[in-house]
């Protein structure tokens, strides 16, 4: 099994461009999330989704659109970037293990710079 | 609500010393999961100890070990003899029952163990 994939690993955007952040697993994992991890704040939830075809949003949803057509991926789509978007982006996927919470495994992160 | 305060941004010892991570958190919750992740300066984020609610039992791994206080909202980190490969930012996380595939973490303490 890959896990989660990311892709791209650095991106560079200029303000105003638009891009999608790919992300993908091979582990049949109902839920996947989006965050974002910046200097002095830890990560925070951008969005999530229960299972194909559901999303909602996280703490910090702003800017950023998802979708949700298939279990294995999870785009997350920004689409006029802005230097407030600068940051590392974790796509993580878990699944429900009975009485014990959900395991979430985390992909390697896209280093975003929006310049 | 839930918060989850790491108050140390940054631990700096020498080998071989011990080093404890405070983490404090909020929830209105009764069933709640814990966590803590490390992040190496590699990026990726190492899952290390998820801790139901229910169990205040201490954990030893090796030489990590994890104190749970439910009274006073603790679930503090120590490394025993301490490594440089320790060299990295840990981050407390806190999941809701029921919402436990989303995360609420920490900022993070950056440990850097020198030689």
């Amino acid at each position: 099994n890959a896990g989660v994939t990311q892709t791209p690993k650095f991106q560079v955007l200029k303000t105003g461009q638009s891009m999608t952040l790919q992300c993908a697993q091979d582990m049949n994992h109902e839920y996947m999330s989006w965050y974002r991890q910046d200097p002095g704040m830890g990560l925070r939830l951008i969005h999530y989704s229960v299972g194909a075809g559901i999303t909602d949003q996280g703490e910090v949803p702003n800017g950023y659109n998802v979708s949700r057509s298939t279990t294995e991926d999870f785009p997350l789509r920004l689409l006029s970037a802005a230097p407030s978007q600068t940051s590392v982006y974790f796509c993580a996927s878990s699944y429900s293990t009975s009485g014990r919470g959900h395991e979430q495994y985390f992909g390697p992160g896209t280093r975003l710079t929006v310049t | 609500a839930q918060k989850v305060t790491q108050a140390q941004t940054e631990i700096s010892v020498v080998e071989k010393e011990d080093v404890t991570l405070d983490c404090v958190y909020e929830t209105r919750d009764t069933t709640y999961y814990l966590f803590w992740y490390k992040q190496p300066p590699s990026g990726e984020l190492v899952f290390l100890i998820r801790r139901n609610s229910f169990d205040e039992q201490n954990e030893i791994s090796g030489r990590y070990s994890w104190n749970f206080q439910k009274s006073t909202s603790s679930f503090n980190f120590t490394i025993t003899a301490s490594q440089v490969v320790d060299s990295a930012v840990y981050f407390c996380a806190l999941s809701e029952v029921g919402n436990d595939y989303k995360l609420s973490f920490g900022a993070g303490t950056t440990v850097t163990v020198r030689a």
